[in-house]
Parts: structure tokens; sequence; C-alpha cells
């Protein structure tokens, strides 16, 4: 069965610091990977979204990056973290070439201070 | 743009009452899917029901059903005999496809349920 690992669970970083956040997806091929965020408990954002290797779409322009190393890899990234960078980070994938539901990991929670 | 609208932040029904959700949407896009998932206090994002948009019958899944009026673009969802684990945030989203490799998921503002005994 298909499994997503999103770490670290939490985390707490200075303003100005780098960010680095991971997630895998085990158990399945050439999947679509998603980054969202979520502030103060509301809506979903779709920050990244990527269908293959190298492959990154940006939809919000900002203080982000994503990259996709290998296959089943997706990393969040941050240069300098700003304050307005706090919240609670989700990765997701779908089958790729398709229309299917997203299956979440269990989320971020980043503190920028 | 694609936008997802839920204009109840804040619902609370009494335990077996029967309760409902709205959401409209705005797309152009013919083909399309559309979700409700919930979120309960430990924030693990749940798949609760899907419909596709060309299927005119409405999705049911358990307690849970939803009804898509499509010209309205209205997708409301109703959870019947409700229950205290029903207690969550619940948030409409659908679904486009991109260039014909795979989909993309927008969410609305999310309505808080609370279930009360």
């Amino acid at each position: 069965s298909q499994t997503i690992h999103q770490w670290p669970a939490t985390l707490v970083q200075p303003v100005g610091s780098p960010l680095s956040l991971e997630c895998t997806v085990e158990g399945t091929s050439n999947p679509n990977l998603y980054w969202y965020r979520q502030a103060a408990g509301r809506g979903l954002q779709l920050l990244f979204y990527s269908v293959g290797i190298g492959q990154i779409s940006s939809e919000v322009p900002q203080n982000l990056s994503a990259s996709r190393p290998q296959d089943r890899q997706f990393i969040l990234s941050s240069k300098k973290l700003l304050l307005s960078d706090s919240g609670f980070y989700l990765c997701a994938w779908n089958p790729g070439h398709s229309l299917s539901p997203l299956h979440f990991g269990n989320g971020t929670r980043l503190t920028v201070t | 743009a694609q936008t997802v609208t839920q204009s109840q932040p804040e619902m609370s029904v009494q335990e077996a009452e029967t309760v409902t959700l709205s959401c409209t949407y705005d797309t152009s896009e013919n083909n399309y899917y559309l979700f409700w998932y919930k979120q309960p206090p430990s924030r693990q994002m749940i798949l609760v029901i899907r419909q596709e948009a060309y299927k005119q019958q409405n999705a049911t899944e358990n307690r849970f059903s939803v009804n898509f009026q499509k010209a309205a673009k209205s997708f409301s969802l109703k959870i019947s005999d409700s229950q205290l684990g029903d207690t969550a945030m619940y948030f409409c989203a659908f679904m486009i496809m991109i260039y014909n490799q795979g989909g993309k998921l927008i969410f609305g503002q999310g309505t808080e349920l609370s279930v009360k005994p």
C-alpha cells in the first residue's frame, strides 16, 4: 500500500534562518506531489505542485521554493524565513494522470520567531 | 479564476440530528471532481466523499451524502445522525486537470462543525 511521510512534525525557527521540509511517498511511482499551507486553521493554500522529477509549478509568488530531486521526494525550502511563513504545511500526493483524491501527510507545524 | 466558497464559518448540531454544510464554486472547466475533506483536531486531512462532475447521481457514503447542482455550481454536504466524532473542520474542494497530467485541488475556507451531546 501507499504511504506518505512528512517531517519534521513541528519546527521552531528564527526569522532569517533557512528551511527544509521533506516529504516522501512509498508504494507508488510517478505520483503528482503537492505542498499546501494552512494559516490560522483555515483554508489550504496550494503553494507548489509537481507532475514529475524537476517539474515544479508555483501557485503563489513568495519566499518559498520547492524541488523534486527524486520521483517520490518533494522538498519545500526557504533561504531566509519571514514571520509570515509561520503555519501548518501539508504535503500530498495522488496518482499521476488522474483526477483522484489527494492523500495527505500528517503536516508540519512551523513557527517562525 | 477557480474559487470555492463556504459561507458558513461555524456550525453546530445536536448529536443524532442532521446538518447540511454549504459550498459553491466557480470554474469554466467542464471536467472536474468535487470533494469534501474533514480535518479533526489532529489536523489530519481525511477524505469524506467525492463526486464526479459528469455524474448526475448524488454521491453517498454511509451517513454522508451530497446535493450536487451542477448548473448552480453548488455542492452541499449532508451529515445524518451526527456523532460526536464528526466534530471537525470540513473543507469543500474541487479538482481540475492540469494539462492532462494530473489534478489541481482547490479548497474553500472551511466550516467548523461542532456536534453537541
